[in-house]
């Protein structure tokens, strides 16, 4: 596509529920990375996949979020048993990764959680 | 661990001033720098990227520079516009393809 792609753009559920975000990557772009953004803070890293090779989990804040990248393109971010906390707007982005001087980063407009 | 600072935190200024935005990290063994700019409720906007060769980058009004020696970069917006308001992260990437984000300098421009 012509750009990085979350679905959906909003979502709200109760605590405890289980949540999936979307994220379509720009075609052929070879690195994706999830960061989360709560209300009037930085940018919190997540996870990040590089091809076929072992995903970066070290920033999942706990065992009730994982992530997963089918075919080497689109990815899906699962929270599950939501907490109030968990509320933040849920950024991806992706890059070509073609050497890493090059690895120009492109987000998506992000999924807004919101855990009543 | 890389830390990325941006100061200030906030800004404001008068349309048709040129501003200076600051971005210092404590590493200087990078491959590139890239600012972008996020508006209220929107994802980030790649400005500008800078490679590690790089000593700037320009960009319309904007230019962007870098000294890894020192570990700072400066974006620069000439003749700034109401439009220009939004909040201007920089992010610089190590080995490992991991980046580290500033947390932003908020920037108000005033018709």
């Amino acid at each position: 596509g012509a750009g990085v792609s979350q679905s959906p753009s909003n979502k709200v559920t109760e605590k405890g529920k289980d949540v999936e975000l979307r994220c379509d990557p720009i075609s052929g772009h070879t690195a994706l990375y999830w960061y989360r953004q709560s209300l009037g803070q930085g940018l919190e890293f997540l996870i990040y996949f590089q091809g076929n090779s072992a995903p970066d989990k070290s920033g999942l804040p706990s065992d009730r979020f994982s992530a997963e990248r089918t075919g080497g393109s689109v990815s899906t971010l699962t929270i599950q048993r939501t907490q109030q906390e968990d509320s933040a707007v849920y950024l991806c982005a992706s890059s070509s990764n073609m050497g890493l001087a090059d690895g120009e980063l492109f987000f998506g407009e992000g999924s807004r959680l919101t855990v009543l | 661990k890389q830390e990325v600072t941006q100061i200030p935190a906030a800004l404001s200024v008068p349309e048709g001033e040129n501003l200076v935005l600051n971005c210092s990290f404590t590493d200087s063994a990078i491959y590139n720098l890239q600012w972008f700019r996020q508006d209220p409720g929107k994802g980030l906007t790649s400005l500008l990227l800078i490679q590690s060769s790089q000593r700037e980058q320009t960009s319309g009004r904007l230019n962007a520079s870098l000294d890894k020696s020192s570990g700072r970069s400066t974006l620069y917006i000439a003749a700034s516009q109401p439009g220009d308001s939004a909040t201007y992260l920089c992010a610089v990437v190590e080995t490992g393809n991991q980046f580290y984000f500033g947390t932003g300098t908020s920037l108000t421009v005033i018709p």
